[in-house]
């Protein structure tokens, strides 16, 4: 069965610090891996997308990585702004079933002062 | 563009009423998709559609039907309403199916069935 799993469930960091979440998978045969920010009260919206021959990519201050040997990818932020509050979602799809997605359950990221 | 728009924003029905969940989108997508969110659950896909006149069932189907008349809309329908329908309703469009296509979500129905 293919599954998602992210870690943390939540965080809480201060305004200016790093911090990364972590997403291990078992969608196979991997085609590729998305990262989603979702503000509370609304919709997903992409951060990253990378597939099997993509190790890195970057958006602003977020960098996403991805290790298609041990099926682990992570998302770092860089510099976090208190914007960055939102949970953070792990997304991977498999050739042969473009219609259907991995959802993660999330990370609760929640960046204070 | 507006990108992908849902309504209602918010909806409380009684078990056993239907309504209509609205979608649409201006950006000439052809694949479009539901989405449920329940606390503790990644997205699940309810029903897509990969073009006008064309749907398919995802993940959980059961309870809702769908419709594609028009590229630009496709509303959810739920027949009779039961509390585990109670949810949050995430509408998406993308250029194709293709899985690397950036999909475009909406903002959200949130649905409490009592």
């Amino acid at each position: 069965k293919n599954q998602v799993e992210q870690s943390p469930q939540s965080l809480i960091i201060l305004e200016g610090k790093n911090c990364t979440l972590q997403c291990n998978y078992t969608v196979s045969p991997f085609s590729n891996l998305r990262w989603y920010k979702q503000d509370t009260g609304r919709g997903p919206v992409s951060l990253t997308i990378m597939t099997f021959s993509e190790n890195t990519k970057s958006n602003g201050r977020y960098t996403a990585t991805l290790d298609a040997d041990t099926k682990q990818s992570s998302l770092h932020i860089t510099a976090s702004q208190l914007s960055d509050s939102a949970s953070y979602i792990c997304v991977v799809s498999a050739y042969g079933t473009a219609s259907k997605l991995t959802f993660g359950t999330g990370t609760r990221l929640q960046v204070t002062l | 563009n507006a990108g992908v728009t849902q309504t209602p924003k918010f909806q409380v029905l009684k078990t056993g009423q239907s309504m209509t969940l609205q979608c649409a989108q201006d950006m000439n997508h052809e694949y479009m998709s539901w989405y449920r969110q329940d606390p503790g659950m990644g997205l699940r896909l309810i029903h897509y559609s990969v073009g006008a006149g064309i749907t398919d069932q995802g993940e959980v189907p059961n309870g809702y039907n769908v419709s594609r008349s028009t590229t630009e809309d496709f509303p959810l329908r739920l027949l009779s309403a039961a509390p585990s329908q109670t949810s949050v309703y995430f509408c998406a469009s993308s250029y194709s199916r293709d899985s690397t296509y950036e999909q475009y979500f909406g903002p959200g129905t949130r649905l409490t069935v009592t």
